[in-house]
């Protein structure tokens, strides 16, 4: 079945430092690909998403591009902030209409 | 409501002990799901329901998890004769397409189930 693998973190950055989290997947077909977010307290949040290849999905400074032929699709910003700490999620549509998700990555960042 | 709402927040409950756990998703909301998140993992898939239909309970762990949507709208996942292993976070998720995976869906700020 499809299936994500996600960078372990915690990760822990000062703010304004280059942020990747990697995010590699496996799939039948072609799914669609997203990162979610889950900040202290709150429900997770879709941060971007791509659809198809080399797609790129872009939100608040956040970047991910579709790449089919590396299996990937890691999270990149170019200055961090502090109240980008949270959990990022890599997901992608499985079987059905349902959501697979990572494990999640922590991003600690410090002013 | 504004965004998808779950009740209660937190609950714990004595081994053995049947729980129900509500939520409300975005009004005409076609699509809802369940997810359960152990303790540093992703949310893993639990159920689907398009309108009152349960399309897809393949992700339901035992005969003791049961959810139902009877009117289209709110809906309750139930737990009985809680066991320690079913402490988790149970999320819910609406999204207004009938086939919402490929538009990311909404999620309520879950239910803190801890089971002692």
């Amino acid at each position: 079945g499809n299936s994500v693998t996600q960078m372990e973190g915690p990760v822990t950055l000062s703010e304004e430092a280059f942020l990747t989290i990697n995010c590699t997947y496996t799939a039948t077909g072609y799914p669609s690909l997203f990162w979610y977010v889950q900040y202290p307290g709150e429900g997770l949040q879709l941060l971007l998403k791509a659809t198809k290849a080399d797609d790129k999905g872009s939100n608040k400074g956040f970047e991910a591009t579709y790449r089919k032929e590396t299996t990937s699709f890691h999270l990149e910003k170019g200055s961090v902030q502090v109240s980008d700490s949270a959990v990022y999620f890599c997901a992608l549509t499985g079987y059905g209409n349902k959501l697979v998700f990572g494990a999640g990555t922590i991003l600690r960042v410090k002013s | 409501g504004a965004g998808v709402s779950q009740s209660p927040r937190y609950k714990v409950a004595k081994r053995g002990q049947d729980v129900a756990l509500r939520c409300d998703p975005i009004s005409g909301h076609v699509s809802l799901f369940w997810y359960q998140q152990a303790l540093g993992q992703g949310p893993e898939f639990l159920t689907y329901f398009q309108n009152e239909a349960q399309l897809d309970k393949s992700g339901l762990p035992s005969d003791r998890f049961f959810a139902e949507r009877p009117e289209g709208s709110v809906s309750t996942l139930k737990i009985q004769r809680t066991q320690q292993e079913d402490s988790a976070v149970y999320l819910c998720a609406s999204s207004f397409r009938r086939t919402g995976a490929d538009y990311g869906y909404t999620f309520g700020s879950g239910t803190r189930l801890t089971v002692v």
